[in-house]
């Protein structure tokens, strides 16, 4: 089992919808949490950190944190073309060093 | 500028060569770290550094070693290339003092390819 799970996709969504990213971890220890979306052939790019139960909002970006259920979630609202790209549900476990554990993404794709 | 910079952007070389990668970041991190990302999968964890005397080993850091020059310099060398090491490698950096956050900023990666 990999420490943290997501769907690889792709997952279609139309413009000006909401896109729902889901992610699960393995490790109860895990402390923070993070989402990176990334181009295709680019660096990951940091969107959204959580280390709270519950939801934190910026802009047009949600991201929710469940630590019973060990699901992250993040939701983007009116989804635009410039949305597509690969988004990555990282983990920080306690005790770890301070190293990442990274899904491997799931491919979003927001159609005109 | 870019803070955090990788040279080369793309290097194509050959089985058996000894290459290097390097990093430069002007964003005042102490920690920075090498990362691997093969097609389709997750990042990778190859070396990590807190500062210029702690070099700390990833998950996959057979066939790979680091130098950590300087607070803002960080290099990784592959020994004897091999195939499977074609990849797209990621150089990121973070600061000791952003709390339990941890965020880690990346470079623009360098595509190598060993034919």
């Amino acid at each position: 089992q990999k420490e943290v799970e997501q769907n690889s996709g792709p997952l279609s969504v139309p413009e000006g919808a909401i896109a729902s990213l889901n992610c699960t971890y393995s490790d109860r220890g895990s402390q923070s949490f993070f989402w990176y979306r990334q181009y295709s052939g680019k660096s990951p790019e940091l969107i959204m950190s959580i280390y709270s139960n519950g939801d934190k909002e910026d802009g047009r970006f949600t991201a929710q944190l469940n630590k019973a259920s060990q699901y992250v979630s993040l939701l983007i609202r009116d989804s635009q073309p410039s949305d597509s790209a690969t988004y990555l549900c990282v983990s920080l476990r306690k005790g770890s060093n301070y190293q990442l554990i990274w899904g491997a993404g799931t491919k979003l794709i927001i159609k005109p | 500028d870019a803070d955090v910079t990788q040279t080369p952007r793309n290097r194509i070389t050959k089985t058996g060569k000894r290459i290097m990668l390097e990093c430069s970041q002007t964003k005042g991190h102490d920690r920075m770290y090498w990362y691997r990302q093969d097609p389709g999968l997750g990042l990778q964890l190859i070396y990590y550094s807190f500062d210029v005397k702690d070099i700390n080993k990833g998950e996959i850091s057979d066939g790979y070693s680091v130098s950590r020059q300087a607070q803002a310099k960080f290099s990784l060398s592959l020994e004897s290339a091999i195939p499977n090491q074609t990849a797209l490698y990621f150089c990121a950096t973070s600061d000791r003092t952003g709390g339990t956050y941890n965020e880690q900023f990346f470079g623009p990666g360098t595509r190598l390819t060993v034919l």
